[in-house]
């Protein structure tokens, strides 16, 4: 069964570094996102990425996180400067179509980065 | 706005006892609704869902009625194994909205022999 790979599973990084967070999303999925879920608190929509281009963004997703697809199959997250508060299991997830029958099937997601920042 | 509201956990159960598992949410519209599972060190899978009201969600021995009127979709099971251990996640899609799933922040669950 196809499937969402995230690297690296986990990552510890120092307060004020870059860090990029790697997703291959199944390859004829149109729709990504990145979620985020803070130890013990909700899972939280970050933002969605469609045609090479953001469609949705929370207020999370501010001018330190941006997203990329640099070359067709992988979808990056980077963090500018990360801070204590940035510490979070963050998941990746694609869906085919966003509308119509498709979008009741779910959504497929990786298994997650957990990202420590010390 | 969307949300969507989850027991807490850790929920601990005795292989083969019944399992219920609370969800509510709030919606503007009129939203699909999930349950996702995540077992140890994998990624969030669909369990089952519903899109309107009245539906049954089944999958694996798990249930889930969509709700309307109580605004609720709870997750149900009536024999549990080890094997069920993990973090299960209820959300809602808005196809009224912009269909991004909200979820809650997970219910555990521990089944013990």
């Amino acid at each position: 069964e196809p499937e969402v790979t995230q690297t690296p599973s986990h990552q510890v990084t120092q307060m004020g570094q870059e860090v990029i967070l790697r997703c291959v999303p199944i390859s004829n999925h149109l729709y990504f996102y990145w979620y985020r879920q803070i130890l013990g608190q909700k899972v939280e929509f970050l933002v969605s990425f469609y045609n090479n281009e953001i469609s949705e963004k929370s207020e999370i997703f501010d001018d330190q996180f941006s997203v990329e697809r640099p070359d067709g199959s992988n979808f990056t997250l980077k963090i500018r400067s990360t801070k204590l508060e940035d510490s979070a299991m963050y998941f990746c997830a694609s869906i085919m179509a966003k509308t119509g029958f498709k979008a009741n099937y779910g959504y497929t997601f990786g298994s997650g980065t957990r990202l420590t920042v010390v | 706005g969307n949300s969507v509201t989850q027991m807490e956990g850790p929920v601990t159960l005795s292989e083969e006892a019944f399992l219920t598992i609370n969800c509510t949410y709030t919606a503007t519209g009129y939203p699909s609704l999930f349950w996702y599972v995540q077992y140890p060190g994998e990624g969030l899978q669909l369990l089952l869902k519903a899109t309107k009201a009245d539906d049954k969600g089944s999958n694996k021995g798990f249930e889930a009625t969509y709700r309307k009127e109580t605004t609720s979709f709870h997750l149900e099971k009536g024999s549990v194994q080890v094997s069920d251990s993990a973090v299960y996640f209820c959300a809602l899609s808005d196809p009224g909205g912009s269909y991004i799933p909200t979820f809650g922040r997970g219910t555990s669950l521990i089944v013990h022999p």
